[in-house]
């Protein structure tokens, strides 16, 4: 799991509630990325920041929001409008080199719980 | 558009076997591919990745990866496989805006 840290590890919410994961990495890393896990379903990407003060959609953004003020971090916060938000957060970073030399590291993750 | 695609969702050997993880994968230009190996309630780990050269791709803990253009396959192995390799492991395929692709996953199983 190496230098990127996720909190809290288990995280419980009720509906109509928003609710905001960390992500903290102090590999000094440029890019920083939010997947969703769900059983059988692989990983999909939720949000990416490749710099400062600047981020893109992924495949399934809708729900979400982050923001990215800082290198080392890039808080998710699951919206309300968020349909089905229980899950496997995983948080990832990367160098942000050209594309094929980019290995993605991942933090520890945090499930959340919609009560 | 690129996929990756892991055709078995449970892969049983027993331990000392031989491991192998099938992955197929659809990009356009060149592939660059990893394995990733995640234990229960736990991040994934980097195991290796391709990116171009020897179509043999060693990475840690004793596993390597076959790359092969013509069948589009990039399978992970391992020659003796240990109880402790028991986890689920994602191959995955980079394109060119940063985006990692994820097959659905392949639990293993290694019994004593």
């Amino acid at each position: 799991d190496g230098g990127i840290t996720q909190s809290p590890k288990y995280l419980f919410r009720k509906e109509g509630q928003n609710v905001t994961l960390s992500c903290e990495q102090n590999l000094n890393h440029d890019a920083m990325y939010w997947y969703r896990q769900d059983p059988g379903q692989g990983l999909r990407l939720i949000y990416y920041s490749q710099i400062v003060n600047d981020f893109q959609k992924g495949d399934i953004a809708e729900g979400y929001s982050v923001s990215r003020e800082k290198k080392e971090s890039f808080p998710l916060t699951v919206t309300s409008a968020q349909k089905n938000p229980t899950a496997f957060y995983l948080c990832a970073s990367s160098m942000g080199q050209l594309p094929g030399t980019d290995t993605q590291y991942f933090g520890p993750g945090t499930r959340l719980t919609v009560l | 558009a690129q996929s990756v695609a892991q055709p078995e969702d449970q892969v049983n050997v027993a331990e000392g076997n031989p491991l192998t993880v099938k992955c197929t994968y659809s990009v356009s230009g060149n592939p660059y591919l990893f394995w990733y190996v995640q234990y229960p309630n736990r991040g994934l780990q980097f195991l290796l990745k391709y990116i171009t050269g020897d179509n043999l791709v060693k990475g840690s803990y004793g596993f390597e990866a076959e790359f092969n253009k013509s069948q589009t396959s990039f399978h992970l192995k391992k020659p003796s496989a240990l109880v402790s390799d028991s986890a689920l492991y994602f191959c995955a395929a980079l394109s060119n805006d940063y985006k990692l692709s994820f097959g659905a996953g392949t639990t293993v199983t290694v019994r004593a």
